[in-house]
């Protein structure tokens, strides 16, 4: 059974630019949450996705955006990047229910900002 | 707003040497409590999640338990390959916790030969 996959692994963006990473959850589940992680903050909920809508939003700011199609697949865009915006974004996928739901990762994308 | 405490920040262990790691929570309605192993440049790979207060789960060398305020991971006879930053996260019923994990700063675990 494959897992949470996320692309691109690596990228370097320029302040300024925008970016857009992709996951693709476990089959089956219809959850998708995504995480920035840092050294100082460590990991932080950006926003959480279910049939296509958002259920859950963190304390980021509006460039953070996401969105999830109708296969559960999902993407985050980051507009007008700064250099703070450097991390590891992770994404996870979960079946979504009330109670009882593992919660997997990917292995991240790590974005650096120049 | 839930909040999640692991302590220590770092630990030393002697292969062999066992130990335990230790991760305190306040959260509004439990959802579950989840440990999450993270090696250097990779995502968390899941371990455990529990569910209720007395709840115990064991993988290999590791064992995890829960109280009503906190969780301990307990490491048996660890190896130089159980090296890792252990990460704990609780899930939330309250509206805004809602498909969040809150995490804690995790415990970065070194196992010497």
């Amino acid at each position: 059974k494959a897992g949470v996959t996320q692309t691109p692994r690596y990228l370097i963006k320029t302040r300024g630019q925008q970016v857009t990473l992709s996951c693709s959850p476990i089959s089956g589940h219809r959850s998708v949450s995504w995480y920035q992680q840092t050294p100082g903050q460590g990991l932080q909920f950006l926003f959480e996705y279910f049939s296509e809508t958002q259920r859950n939003k963190g304390n980021f700011p509006g460039r953070f955006s996401g969105r999830q199609f109708s296969n559960s697949r999902s993407e985050m865009n980051v507009s007008t990047l700064e250099l703070g915006d450097s991390a590891l974004y992770l994404c996870a996928s979960s079946q979504g229910g009330l109670s009882g739901n593992t919660i997997y990762f990917g292995e991240g994308s790590w974005l650096t900002v120049v | 707003e839930d909040q999640v405490t692991q302590s220590p920040e770092a630990l030393r262990l002697q292969e062999g040497e066992s130990s335990s790691l230790n991760c305190s929570y306040t959260v509004s309605g439990l959802r579950g409590l989840f440990w999450y192993r993270q090696d250097p440049g990779k995502g968390p790979e899941f371990l455990f999640t529990l569910y209720s207060a007395g709840e115990e789960k064991e993988k290999e060398r590791l064992k995890a338990t829960l109280t009503k305020k906190e969780s301990f991971l307990h490491i048996t006879a660890p190896k130089p390959e159980d090296s890792a930053t252990y990460l704990c996260a609780v899930l939330g019923a309250g509206g805004t916790s809602y498909g969040k994990l809150t995490f804690g700063q995790g415990t970065i675990l070194t196992v010497h030969p």
